[in-house]
């Protein structure tokens, strides 16, 4: 079936840093979001994006996160700067359409803040 | 906010025996979906369901919408079954999904 790539699986990185989480979506969906899990809880919404532009975003998207499709290629999440928190997992997914349609998960990039 | 709750939490099964694994939702969907996730925590979707009754090999899923439920039947457990399984459903906006806290399946020989 359809795939989600996200590069990469695993990131370590110092508190206080930036980084760059990459998805590239099913090649022809036009909504994208993000998730995150921490580890042993409740996989919860981040933001969903649509168009170049943020239709929706949760509590947890912090003013630290920002996400972009530049010129249709990878769709990123950028946390800048890290805080310990953010250590999760984090689910990219995609949809063709942005009611009543599957979504389609990445298998997600471990993020740890050290 | 919309709720998902998944029962039971957990649940052991001996190799061959059935389960059935349940999820109810607060508010009326137009959307909803069974994943698989891996002890590593990698998703698998299972089924996109959002009315009446789906299967695939040994899985069953079935959705009332007007009770608000789905469950999701696994017939002939395997051992390779074990792991949690999450539901998830959207009521409207773009696909935004609200997922339960998942149903840890555990087969033993």
């Amino acid at each position: 079936g359809p795939k989600v790539l996200q590069i990469p699986s695993h990131q370590i990185i110092d508190m206080g840093q930036m980084v760059t989480l990459n998805c590239d979506p099913v090649s022809n969906h036009l909504y994208f979001y993000w998730y995150k899990q921490i580890l042993g809880q409740q996989m919860e919404f981040l933001v969903n994006f649509y168009n170049g532009k943020v239709m929706e975003k949760s509590k947890l998207f912090k003013d630290q996160f920002s996400v972009e499709r530049p010129d249709g290629s990878y769709f990123t999440l950028k946390i800048q700067p890290t805080a310990l928190e953010d250590s999760a997992v984090y689910f990219c997914a995609s949809s063709l359409s942005g009611t009543n349609t599957e979504v389609f998960f990445g298998k997600g990039t471990r993020l740890t803040v050290v | 906010g919309q709720q998902v709750q998944q029962s039971p939490t957990s649940l052991v099964l001996q190799e061959g025996e059935n389960a059935e694994l349940q999820c109810n939702f607060s508010t009326s969907l137009n959307s909803m979906q069974w994943f698989y996730q891996r002890p590593g925590g990698s998703l698998i979707s299972v089924f996109y369901n959002p009315s009446g009754t789906k299967q695939s090999g040994r899985l069953t899923s079935t959705t009332v919408i007007k009770e608000r439920r789905s469950s999701l039947h696994i017939s002939s457990s395997q051992i390779t079954d074990s792991g949690t399984y999450l539901c998830a459903m959207a009521d409207s906006g773009y696909n935004k999904l609200t997922f339960g806290k998942g149903t840890v399946l555990l087969v033993s020989p």
